[in-house]
């Protein structure tokens, strides 16, 4: 079945670095949706994006169909960009383990 | 426009004790998802409908959980006799007919001693 393997596992960043979050999955897509989830919390869509590049003020998602990769750029990081990162493919979400990054002030 | 719904938002039980999971989607949305995301893992989808119908259970632990919405509304998550393995939060997702979007309620918390 599809597995998705999302690295780093954690990232500790000093406020203002940028960080890159990848994704990868063992078989072809035919959905991407990027989340943030606090501890504890429930999941809050970043972006959908099946394809291409979509950006959001500091957040950039960038979709290579054909590769089978999609990547999260976060730029300027700042301390309330901490907690979990998730990506979720295909139409029922198989979601990988996490990004898990901490933005120290 | 009010989002995904659940409750209770925490449930805490002893082994072999039975609890429900209450889920409204979003209005107008035909699917919604279940899934189960123990501590520091990503969610696993345990069942979804389209409408009143079951699309996939495969993932459904058929012998103590169960779920059902049929009315293709609201829909009911049900643990029979909870195991200590069950601790983990529960997650119910909607989305529009023929779009992979899904919008995620907040959750219910449930640890099982």
């Amino acid at each position: 079945g599809q597995q998705v393997q999302q690295s780093p596992a954690s990232l500790v960043l000093q406020e203002g670095e940028n960080a890159e979050l990848q994704c990868n999955f063992s078989t072809s897509l035919n959905s991407m949706q990027w989340f943030y989830q606090r501890p504890g919390g429930s999941l809050v869509s970043l972006f959908y994006n099946p394809s291409g590049t979509k950006q959001s003020g500091r957040l950039t998602s960038t979709t290579v169909i054909k590769e089978r990769r999609s990547s999260l750029h976060i730029s300027s990081s700042q301390t309330t960009d901490s907690g979990t990162y998730l990506c979720g493919g295909s139409w029922q979400l198989i979601f990988g383990s996490g990004t898990q990054l901490t933005v120290m002030p | 426009e009010a989002g995904v719904t659940q409750s209770p938002r925490y449930a805490v039980l002893q082994e072999g004790q039975a609890v429900s999971f209450w889920c409204d989607p979003i209005s107008g949305h035909d699917t919604l998802y279940w899934y189960q995301q123990p501590r520091d893992q990503g969610p696993q989808l345990l069942v979804y409908f389209r409408d009143e119908a079951v699309i996939d259970n495969s993932q459904l632990p058929s012998d103590r959980f169960s779920a059902v919405r049929p009315k293709g509304t609201n829909s009911t998550l049900k643990i029979q006799s909870a195991k200590q393995g069950d601790t983990a939060t529960y997650l119910c997702a909607s989305s529009l007919q023929g779009r992979a979007e899904q919008f995620f309620g907040p959750g219910t918390r449930l640890t099982v001693l």
